[in-house]
């Protein structure tokens, strides 16, 4: 059972600061990673695709992925409100075109 | 661009009775399709997927059945609905033209099963 695991949270991180998200995926064989952002009653919405070791940046986003570790991350830089949300993380199983997706980490920006 | 558009937004139904939802895809030609739910402050469940015209793949043995009677057409049915059919049903394509692309969700149909 191919399988992508997050910590539910709720992550309470002050205005400003760095929120870290954290994952962790089991096939060894997954060559792409995602993480979804998804608002309260919202669908999710695609924030970062990453599929190289190393990071990855894109504004006060960055994706890090350590395939040995089989660990992948978000953080986020100067916090907003507007980052409240659950984060998705998601891995790609290639051989059967779909994507398998982590139960989510609900991150809470504090003012 | 591509646009994916799902409907009914919300759909209020009686247990028992049938449901249809559709999502069509803009575009792009050939995507895989997929169909989701998610129950209140869960996770995404993967219920079927496509990788082409009348080619559907079932995750999870239900009252459900979904077809793809079009490229970029994807129905979610059922004959007869039951309360723990309720929840948000999400449609979602990506392309087929590369392997490692990722999914993009349209706006989700809210099921609620009285």
């Amino acid at each position: 059972q191919k399988e992508v695991e997050q910590n539910s949270g709720p992550l309470s991180v002050p205005e400003g600061a760095i929120a870290s998200l954290n994952c962790t995926y089991s096939d060894r064989v997954s060559q792409s990673f995602f993480w979804y952002r998804q608002y309260s009653g919202k669908s999710p919405e695609l924030i970062m695709s990453i599929y190289s070791n190393g990071d990855k940046e894109d504004g006060r986003f960055t994706a890090q992925l350590n395939k040995a570790s089989q660990y992948v991350s978000l953080l986020i830089r100067d916090s907003q409100p507007s980052d409240s949300a659950t984060y998705l993380c998601a891995s790609l199983y290639s051989s059967a075109s779909k994507i398998i997706f982590g139960s989510g980490t609900r991150l809470s920006i504090r003012p | 661009s591509q646009t994916i558009h799902q409907w009914p937004a919300t759909l209020v139904q009686p247990v028992g009775s049938p449901l249809s939802l559709e999502c069509t895809v803009e575009g792009t030609s050939n995507p895989n399709l997929y169909w989701y739910r998610q129950a209140a402050g869960r996770g995404l469940q993967l219920l079927f997927y496509s990788v082409g015209i009348g080619q559907i793949s079932s995750e999870v043995p239900q009252n459900l059945s979904a077809s793809r009677p079009q490229d970029r057409q994807f129905i979610l049915s059922s004959k007869k609905l039951l309360l723990s059919d309720s929840g948000f049903y999400l449609c979602a394509w990506s392309t087929r033209q590369y392997s490692n692309q990722p999914q993009h969700f349209g706006d989700g149909t809210r099921l609620s099963i009285l």
